[in-house]
């Protein structure tokens, strides 16, 4: 069964700070995988998107990383910012246009 | 343009009674996505459509639940009796056709039932 798994559940960290958001998944075959930002209240918006042969993609202050070997990623956030302070939804594709889409990770940034 | 829209933004109900959930997806956007979020939950597939194929619907958790699109465009959700387990966000997603094309997300609709 496709899964995909996140960690932490939650995380408070003090602005400025760097924090670093996990994601373990067992989709196959895997097509790729996505981060998402999700506001509360709103809609989840996509941040990055890496296929099998990225290991790092940016954009702005989030970094994300995939190691297709041990289906893991993770999602870098460095100087944080209180407009940081939402759900990261981890999203895996795999040969189905459907996607399997984790937990995600609640995240509060605090002044 | 403008992005997905769903309307209304949120619904408060009688368990029994039939809602209705609207989406518009972007222009052009041949497939559509209907998502439920249960509190603490990740999203839960429901329904997809592609241009003129036939929708898949095996994320439909029971028969009281339906959806169509007309026109290609603009899709309708429907939930028939509610049941307050049925109380969540529904999600609507479109993109372009292909697996990696990103999906943008509507709102959602915060569905209550009594």
């Amino acid at each position: 069964k496709n899964q995909v798994e996140q960690s932490p559940q939650s995380l408070i960290i003090l602005e400025g700070k760097n924090c670093t958001l996990q994601c373990n998944y067992t989709v196959s075959p895997f097509s790729n995988l996505r981060w998402y930002k999700q506001d509360t209240g709103r809609g989840p918006v996509s941040l990055t998107i890496m296929t099998f042969s990225e290991n790092t993609k940016s954009n702005g202050r989030y970094t994300a990383t995939l190691d297709a070997d041990t289906k893991q990623s993770s999602l870098h956030i460095t100087a944080s910012q209180l407009s940081d302070s939402a759900s990261y939804i981890c999203v895996v594709k795999g040969g189905s246009y459907i996607p399997t889409f984790g937990r995600g990770t609640s995240l509060i940034v605090h002044p | 343009g403008a992005g997905v829209s769903q309307s209304p933004s949120n619904k408060v109900t009688e368990k029994g009674k039939d809602v209705e959930l609207r989406c518009d997806p972007i222009s052009g956007h041949t497939a559509l996505y209907w998502y439920r979020q249960s509190l603490g939950q990740g999203l839960e597939f429901l329904i997809y459509f592609q241009g003129n194929s036939a929708p898949d619907k095996s994320g439909l958790p029971s028969d009281r639940f339906s959806a169509e699109r007309t026109g290609g465009s603009v899709s309708t959700l429907t939930i028939q009796r509610t049941q307050q387990e049925d109380s969540a966000v529904y999600l609507c997603a479109s993109s372009l056709a292909g697996m990696r094309e990103t999906q943008y997300f509507g709102p959602g609709t915060r569905l209550l039932v009594l």
